[in-house]
């Protein structure tokens, strides 16, 4: 499995975009890059998933350059609702399971 | 639909006790899985299971732990005896295998032994 690593913890303030960037140098041909937030007191909720270039949806934007050796989750003018742990994944097309590492805590600030 | 839905939300129970937290994944999801997590661990994956047999429980933590899919609708997973190491939130997720963005979580089963 890919292994992800990303900055444990960011703070914001409210109305910046974030930028959350997840480091996977030994991604396989055939994993995606795939990103879940967990909220206090809920389980993880998947955001968005790419393979390569750029992939954007109504919550979230994911920056993916050639290689796929690192990707970068974009969330524009955030606010004190997107405080969260956001978590960076890499696993095959047809995974059966997720493994979570540790995710990064977002705090946004007013 | 519901989401999947996990019972008890909170469960405060003593050591030695027998513990069975709930899932009802959400219909039309042929796998299953069993998480927890904890502060110093973060989120474990226990067991899973696919179309209501079990594939993996390789992170079950010991005998005390089981679980069982009697039909694709109903899990559940059992501590018997109950000890206070096993405080933890447990979640349960459902997915219809379409990769990995299709995983739906549960809210979870915050759970404290004494």
């Amino acid at each position: 499995l890919a292994k992800t690593t990303q900055p444990i913890s960011m703070d914001s303030y409210e109305g910046q975009e974030v930028n959350i960037t997840c480091s996977h140098n030994n991604i396989a041909t055939n994993d995606y890059i795939t990103w879940y937030q967990q909220f206090p007191s809920q389980g993880p909720r998947f955001i968005i998933q790419g393979y390569k270039t750029k992939v954007t949806n109504e919550v979230a934007s994911l920056f993916i350059p050639a290689d796929r050796k690192s990707s970068t989750l974009s969330l524009p003018r955030v606010s004190l609702s997107d405080t969260a742990v956001y978590y960076c994944l890499a696993p095959p097309r047809s995974a059966r399971q997720l493994t979570f590492g540790s995710g990064t805590q977002l705090t946004v600030l007013p | 639909d519901a989401g999947v839905i996990q019972s008890p939300r909170h469960e405060v129970t003593e050591m030695g006790q027998e513990v069975t937290l709930r899932c009802k994944p959400i219909s039309g999801h042929n796998s299953l899985f069993w998480y927890r997590q904890t502060m110093m661990r973060g989120l474990e994956l226990l067991i899973y299971f696919n179309n209501n047999v079990p594939i993996d429980d390789s992170g079950m933590p010991e005998d005390r732990f089981s679980a069982k899919m009697p039909n694709a609708s109903f899990s559940t997973l059992k501590i018997q005896p109950s000890e206070p190491r096993d405080s933890a939130v447990y979640f349960c997720a459902s997915s219809n295998n379409q990769g990995a963005g299709g995983y739906t979580f549960g809210s979870g089963t915050r759970l404290t032994v004494v």
